[in-house]
C-alpha cells in the first residue's frame, strides 16, 4: 500500500537559518510527489510538486525539494527561512484518480 | 488554478445535528474530493465526489454519515450526519483539473460538535 513519512514532527530553526524537512514514501509505480503548506486557520496551499524530469524541483516562496527514487525520498528544503515560514507541512504522494495520500505532517517552529 | 469558496468557515453544532458543507469552484473541473483533518491528524481522504452518481467513498468512510452530492461541475456539498464530538475537524474540499494534477484545496470548514 502507498504510504508517505514524515519523521520529524516537529522542527525548530531561528530565522535566516536553513529548513529541511524530509519525507519518504512507499509506492509502486513512479510517484506523483506534493509537498503543501498549511498556515494556522488556513487551507492547504501547493508549494511544489514532482512529476518527471529534473529531480530538482522548484516552488514558490524560496523553497525546492530534490526527488531522490534511490532512497525513496522527496525532501524539502529553504536556505533562509522567515519568521512567516512557520507553519504545518505535509508532503504527499498521489496514488492513482487524482487520490492523494498524505503524511503526518512537520510542524515547523521559527524562532528570532 | 482554480479558486474555492467552501462555506461555512466553521461552525458549533449539537450531537445528534447535521451540517452541509458546501464547495463551489469558480470553474469546470474533473475531480473533486473531501477531506478530513481531525485535530492534530493529517489529512484522510473521505470521498470522491463525482458528477451525477454517487460518491466513491474511502475505507471506514460510509454514505449514511457522509452524504455528499455533485449536481454539475462546480459544486458539491458534503453532509455531516447525526453528528457526535468525534467528528470535530476541518473538513477541507480539493480540486483536481486535467491531467497535470493541478490540485486546489479550499480554506476549509472548522467543525466542533458539542
Amino acid at each position: 500500500a502507498q504510504s508517505v513519512t514524515q519523521p520529524d514532527i516537529h522542527i525548530t530553526v531561528s530565522e535566516g537559518a536553513s529548513l529541511e524537512l524530509r519525507c519518504n514514501y512507499s509506492y509502486g509505480a513512479t510517484p506523483y510527489l506534493f509537498w503543501y503548506v498549511q498556515s494556522p486557520g488556513q487551507g492547504l496551499q501547493l508549494l511544489l510538486k514532482y512529476f518527471s524530469g529534473d529531480t530538482l524541483v522548484q516552488g514558490i516562496k524560496g523553497f525546492e525539494a530534490e526527488f531522490k527514487r534511490s532512497q525513496s525520498s522527496f525532501n524539502l528544503r529553504k536556505p533562509s527561512v522567515h519568521w512567516s515560514d512557520a507553519a504545518e507541512y505535509f508532503c504527499a504522494v498521489g496514488v492513482g484518480d487524482y487520490k492523494l495520500s498524505f503524511g503526518a505532517g512537520t510542524t515547523v517552529t521559527v524562532r528570532a | 488554478s482554480a479558486v474555492i469558496s467552501q462555506k461555512p468557515s466553521r461552525d458549533i453544532c449539537q450531537r445528534g445535528t447535521s451540517l452541509t458543507i458546501q464547495c463551489q469552484v469558480d470553474s469546470q473541473v474533473t475531480m473533486m474530493f473531501w477531506y478530513r483533518q481531525q485535530p492534530g491528524q493529517s489529512l484522510t481522504l473521505i470521498a470522491t465526489a463525482n458528477q451525477g452518481s454517487e460518491a466513491t467513498y474511502e475505507s471506514g468512510f460510509v454514505i449514511d454519515k457522509f452524504p455528499i452530492s455533485r449536481p454539475n461541475l462546480t459544486f458539491s456539498t458534503l453532509t455531516v450526519s447525526n453528528m457526535s464530538p468525534e467528528d470535530s475537524s476541518i473538513y477541507l474540499c480539493s480540486v483536481a483539473q486535467d491531467s497535470n494534477y493541478g490540485y486546489t484545496f479550499g480554506s476549509g470548514t472548522r467543525l466542533t460538535v458539542v
